[in-house]
């Protein structure tokens, strides 16, 4: 069965910091990767994706991602961070080839940055 | 991407009565499905809705509580029946566009349970 964890249940930063969210999957099957933002009181928004090919990813609003195989991680880094940048990030995987294509969660981490 | 439609955004709703949720996509997709974000939570998966078939429900969830309907390739509504205060969570609805990989979502029914 895939799994997600997320280690970090919050994260402060200051502004213009770097920053580096956590993300470990198990499964014992290739998988797709993804990191989705929930900014206060809306919808998930996709930030980036790994399917296949390079394992640095990168997305929008300048996160970008390292797919590490052995290790079984897709953690989410930026170089420097906003104040618009504090939501909650979400790590999920979704199962390769698989019949029902279901994405499955982690708990997420909440960026919180201040001033 | 698709672009997907939810309705209500929010609604509250006294216990014991039902709600229906509606999500209209402006492509057609095979399969659609429903998450529920319970407050401070990540999301769960509901079930998957698949056009001309039943859908298919996840460990701890049932058709009786959550009936879904899905009678095209563009639509679908679920049903949450006979609500109680614990049912008071968002409800997304997502799918995975025709020749993509990411899940576009919703932007959610926030449901409150009074």
């Amino acid at each position: 069965a895939q799994s997600v964890t997320q280690l970090d249940s919050q994260v402060p930063v200051f502004e213009e910091a770097p920053v580096e969210l956590r993300c470990n999957y198990s499964s014992s099957v290739s998988v797709y990767l993804f990191w989705y933002v929930q900014y206060p009181n809306q919808g998930l928004q996709l930030l980036l994706k790994y399917l296949s090919g390079s394992t640095l990813v990168k997305g929008i609003n300048g996160f970008e991602a390292e797919f590490n195989k052995s290790q079984t991680s897709f953690h989410l880094r930026k170089p420097s961070v906003h104040i618009s940048d504090t939501a909650e990030y979400f790590c999920a995987v979704r199962h390769y080839g698989g019949a029902t294509n279901k994405l499955i969660f982690g708990t997420g981490t909440l960026l919180a940055v201040q001033p | 991407s698709a672009v997907i439609s939810q309705k209500p955004s929010r609604d509250i709703c006294q216990r014991g009565t039902s709600l229906t949720i509606q999500c209209q996509v402006d492509s057609q997709v095979t399969m659609m499905f429903w998450y529920r974000q319970q407050p401070g939570q990540s999301l769960t998966l509901i079930a998957t809705a698949n056009q001309g078939s039943e859908a298919t429900y996840e460990s701890g969830f049932v058709i009786d509580k959550f009936p879904i309907s899905r009678p095209n390739l563009t639509f679908s509504t679920l049903t949450v029946s006979n609500m109680s205060p614990e049912d008071s969570s968002i409800y997304l609805c997502s799918v995975v566009p025709e020749g993509d990989y990411g899940y576009t979502f919703g932007s959610g029914t926030r449901l409150t349970v009074v």
